[in-house]
């Protein structure tokens, strides 16, 4: 079975330019999670969705983050402008009726 | 939410057993424990996971006392690739829980 796929793996960047990240979670998975994760920090929690719907999405910063599950499958994170800050490894999970999260290897963003 | 306190940093050496504590002194009844372990450039991958006693699979054991305010995973005669950040985490996804990630604890095999 696969697990959550990230794309791309890497992306560098120049401030103010926008940047996107995709995830395919483990089939079959309703739940699904972005997370950021600084350097030397654990994973912080950005949205949670439950199929198409945006269920948890207080950590999220709505100005220049947004994302999207159209159709309760894949789903986009993009970030427009980007910041130097925003530099991060942006990670994806999905779960389903467990308490297990399974996550992918995630997307390393660098912003110059 | 539970808030879990584990140590920042361990060192061990190759063929050792090493234990890591997590404490979670506010645990709620229908909470699970979970760790996880994370190596550079990849995301978090799931251990072992427990909700009272001990659990046991083919890479950790969970020791979970009587009143779960703590919890104890133990990695079996580590090798240098068990190097990583481990994180133990508290919490029911089921009841739509945030599972917050703490710092871990970095765990450094010596040679």
């Amino acid at each position: 079975e696969a697990g959550v796929v990230q794309s791309p793996r890497y992306k560098i960047i120049e401030k103010k330019q926008p940047v996107a990240f995709w995830c395919n979670p483990i089939s079959g998975h309703n739940t699904l999670y972005w997370y950021r994760q600084n350097l030397g920090q654990g994973p912080e929690l950005l949205i949670r969705y439950e199929n198409e719907e945006a269920v948890d999405d207080s950590q999220l910063p709505k100005d220049r983050f947004s994302a999207e599950r159209l159709k309760g499958v894949d789903s986009t994170l993009k970030i427009q402008p980007a910041e130097l800050g925003d530099s991060a490894v942006y990670l994806c999970a999905s779960s389903q009726a467990t308490n297990t999260i399974y996550f992918g290897e995630g997307s390393w963003l660098t912003v110059v | 939410l539970a808030k879990t306190t584990q140590p920042i940093s361990m060192d061990s050496y190759e063929g050792q057993e090493v234990n890591i504590t997590c404490s979670h002194n506010n645990i709620a009844t229908n909470d699970y424990i979970t760790w996880y372990q994370q190596f550079p450039s990849q995301g978090p991958r799931f251990i072992i996971q427990g909700y009272k006693t001990k659990v046991t699979n083919e890479v950790a054991s969970l020791f979970i006392p009587a009143d779960r305010k703590s919890s104890t995973l133990s990695l079996p005669r580590v090798s240098l690739s068990d190097t990583a950040v481990y994180y133990c985490l508290v919490g029911d996804i089921k009841r739509d829980d945030k599972i917050i990630f703490g710092k871990g604890t970095r765990l450094h095999i010596l040679p």
